[in-house]
């Protein structure tokens, strides 16, 4: 079966422009976990969908970022006025619900100039 | 302070040797679940283990296998018989059962296996 697949794999954007990062979980999978990761670093926790909902959004680090999930299955985590500290990988997880493992996904790359 | 600290940011061994990657961690909670994942030079975050907090028993999972010392807070993964594909980055995780489904990483080993 597939797994999580995210896209683009990179993107490059000028600084103050508008990103839109997507995620596909493995199916049937009820829960979604966006993280940064700047290099060097381990992931950093951004938000959690369970289902449709954000679960959790704590770890979003301003209101330029926010992320979708409107059919529980798909999520976009868009970034409004980008700046060059934005850049890092961004990874997406899944995982089912009773199930404590989460599957990764191979990460976007986002660099702003 | 950090929840999850991995003192080493890179590590050798030769090839087919044992070697520990070391994981201490900071929790309050009584019940939390412990992780490690592998992070190959192409970025996929892999699963290799998993450890509750309740778990009385060590977890293993074919070569590795995770040193879990609740009393000292520590969470060593011990991979043995190393090969050269194990040459990636490493990295302990934390789940509190307080703070639902958040993830908290290490800032990860960089392990390298020698011929």
């Amino acid at each position: 079966g597939a797994g999580v697949s995210q896209t683009p794999s990179n993107k490059v954007t000028e600084k103050g422009k508008y990103v839109e990062l997507r995620c596909d979980p493995i199916s049937g999978h009820t829960a979604l976990y966006w993280y940064r990761q700047s290099l060097g670093q381990g992931p950093e926790f951004l938000i959690y969908f369970q289902g449709t909902g954000a679960a959790d959004d704590s770890g979003l680090p301003n209101d330029r970022f926010f992320a979708v999930r409107p059919e529980g299955s798909v999520s976009t985590l868009k970034i409004q006025r980008t700046e060059r500290g934005d850049s890092a990988v961004y990874l997406c997880a899944s995982s089912q619900w009773d199930y404590n493992e989460q599957f990764f996904g191979p990460g976007t790359r986002l660099t702003v100039l | 302070a950090q929840k999850i600290t991995q003192t080493q940011p890179g590590m050798f061994v030769q090839e087919k040797e044992a070697v520990t990657l070391d994981c201490t961690y900071d929790t309050s909670d009584q019940s939390y679940g412990l992780f490690w994942y592998k992070q190959p030079s192409s970025g996929e975050m892999i699963f290799l283990i998993y450890q509750g907090s309740y778990d009385e028993q060590n977890a293993t999972e074919g070569r590795y296998s995770l040193n879990f010392q609740k009393a000292r807070k520590s969470a060593n993964l011990v991979i043995s018989a190393s090969q050269l594909g194990d040459s990636a980055m490493y990295f302990c995780a934390m789940r509190e059962r307080n703070t639902g489904n958040q993830f908290y990483f290490g800032t990860g080993t960089s392990l390298t296996v020698i011929p």
